[in-house]
């Protein structure tokens, strides 16, 4: 059984910092890595991937990948409180053409 | 352009009752999978089709079974349903198999009393 672990938090933030969410996984082969954000009662929504060959920066989101450590991070810099929601993270082991999902990590930040 | 759209929004049956959920991909996307999300916990995987064929299957019963059509829209279909198939239900599509992002619709929201 292929892996993505997520501290489910909730990670409180203030306004203007920045928000660091982590996900760990456990296949050595992944390639591909996804984040996604679900507000409650919600659909998860994709805002950022990256595959094994480099980080990504979209505005005010970065991903980022070690596969050293076998961790992908999303920084959320300048934090609004409308980024408060739970955040996915999903991995494709190798070999497969299907995500696994994290259980997803609460972010809130307050004015 | 529309996203992923699926049907109905909400339901409500009972124990041992049979559900059909619909989805609608994207334009141009051949890709589609299924997933259960229960409060709480990360989208679980049950079924993905690609070109109407099914490429994989989580670990759920025969209870649960699916189809991709020539349109490549998707049929969920939950039979004999049980209190603990209360869940949100996904449909995501990608453009084709390979490691693509996939983009989820709005779900159905499945209530068993």
């Amino acid at each position: 059984q292929k892996e993505v672990e997520q501290n489910s938090g909730p990670l409180s933030v203030p306004e203007g910092a920045i928000a660091s969410l982590n996900c760990t996984y456990s296949d050595r082969g992944s390639q591909s890595f996804f984040w996604y954000r679900q507000y409650s009662g919600k659909s998860p929504e994709l805002i950022m991937f990256i595959y094994s060959n480099g980080d990504k920066e979209d505005g005010r989101f970065t991903a980022q990948l070690n596969k050293a450590s076998q961790y992908v991070s999303l920084l959320i810099r300048d934090s609004q409180p409308s980024d408060s929601a739970t955040y996915l993270c999903a991995v494709t082991p190798g070999g497969s053409y299907i995500p696994t999902f994290g259980r997803g990590t609460s972010l809130i930040v307050h004015p | 352009d529309a996203g992923v759209t699926q049907s109905p929004t909400h339901l409500i049956k009972t124990r041992g009752q049979q559900v059909t959920l619909r989805c609608s991909p994207i334009s141009g996307h051949k890709s589609v999978s299924w997933y259960q999300q229960v409060l709480g916990q990360g989208p679980q995987f049950i079924f993905q089709y690609y070109e109407k064929e099914e490429r994989g299957r989580g670990n759920f019963p025969d209870r649960f079974s699916a189809r991709q059509f020539p349109n490549y829209s998707s049929e969920l279909n939950v039979n004999a349903l049980l209190l603990g198939d209360s869940a949100l239900y996904l449909c995501a599509s990608s453009l084709g198999q390979a490691r693509q992002p996939q983009h989820f619709g709005d779900g159905t929201r499945l209530s068993i009393l």
